[in-house]
C-alpha cells in the first residue's frame, strides 16, 4: 500500500542534542510537510517542500531545519532541542494535481526532550 | 487572515448519530476536510468536500457545507466506540499563504 512512514515513531533526546527524524513517501507525491503538535491543540505547519523549493512558515524557530535529499525523503532536524520542543512532528504529503492540497499524514514520531 | 473554529468536546452514546460542526472565515475556500486523530497517531483524512457541493455522502459519514453561513458539519450515523477520536476541520484558501489551515479538533466521546 502506497503510505507515508516515518521512524523512529518514539524519540528521547537530552537537552541540546541534535536529533533528526525521518519521513518516507510511497505516493510519489511532490509536497512535503512538517509540522509540530503539541497535547491537544491542532498542527502546526513548521514548513513544507514544493518539490525541492523550501517554504519556511515566518514563525519557525531558526533550531528547526529540513532537508529533502530526493523525492520519496524528507527529513526534520532540531539543532538543540529545548524542553518545549516535545511534541509530535507529524510528517505529511499532497500532490499539486488532483484534489490539490489533500494531504496524507504519516502516524508521527513522538519526541521527548530530557 | 483565515480562521477555523469547533467546539472541543462532544460526548454521544453508542449507536446515536454525532454531529461536528464547524465555520471557517476565508470566503474563497475550495475543498473542505474532515481529519481523525487517534491517541498517539497521525490524522487520517475522512472525506472532503469541494465548496460547490452542498452535502457529501460516504457510507455512516454525511458532510453538510452552508458556504453562504461558512459552516461545514460532520454527521457520524451509528457512532461506535472505535469512532472516540479528536476530528479536525480543515480548510484550503487559494488567497492565503498555509496550504491548510486546521481548527482546534473536536474532541468525541463514544458512551457505551
Amino acid at each position: 500500500d502506497a503510505m507515508v512512514i516515518q521512524n523512529p515513531r518514539y524519540q528521547v533526546t537530552q537537552f541540546g542534542k541534535p536529533v533528526t527524524l525521518s519521513c518516507s513517501q510511497t505516493l510519489n507525491h511532490n509536497v512535503m510537510y512538517w509540522y509540530q503538535q503539541k497535547s491537544s491543540q491542532a498542527p502546526k505547519l513548521l514548513f513544507h517542500y514544493y518539490d525541492k523549493d523550501f517554504n519556511n512558515e515566518a514563525d519557525t524557530p531558526d533550531n528547526f531545519q529540513s532537508r529533502r535529499p530526493n523525492t520519496s525523503f524528507c527529513f526534520l532536524d532540531i539543532r538543540s532541542p529545548g524542553l518545549g520542543d516535545a511534541a509530535m512532528y507529524l510528517c505529511a504529503t499532497s500532490s499539486a494535481g488532483g484534489v490539490k492540497y489533500t494531504q496524507y499524514f504519516g502516524p508521527g514520531t513522538r519526541l521527548t526532550v530530557l | 487572515g483565515e480562521d477555523v473554529e469547533q467546539s472541543l468536546f462532544l460526548s454521544v452514546r453508542e449507536g446515536d448519530s454525532s454531529v461536528i460542526n464547524c465555520t471557517y472565515t476565508d470566503s474563497s475556500s475550495t475543498y473542505l476536510y474532515w481529519y481523525k486523530q487517534e491517541p498517539g497517531a497521525g490524522l487520517q483524512l475522512l472525506t472532503y468536500i469541494f465548496s460547490n457541493m452542498d452535502m457529501k455522502q460516504d457510507q455512516r459519514l454525511t458532510v453538510l457545507l452552508n458556504k453562504k453561513d461558512k459552516h461545514l458539519s460532520l454527521r457520524i450515523a451509528d457512532t461506535q466506540t472505535g469512532d472516540s477520536a479528536i476530528y479536525f476541520c480543515a480548510e484550503v484558501a487559494p488567497s492565503g499563504n498555509t496550504p491548510l489551515v486546521f481548527g482546534k479538533g473536536t474532541r468525541l466521546s463514544v458512551i457505551a
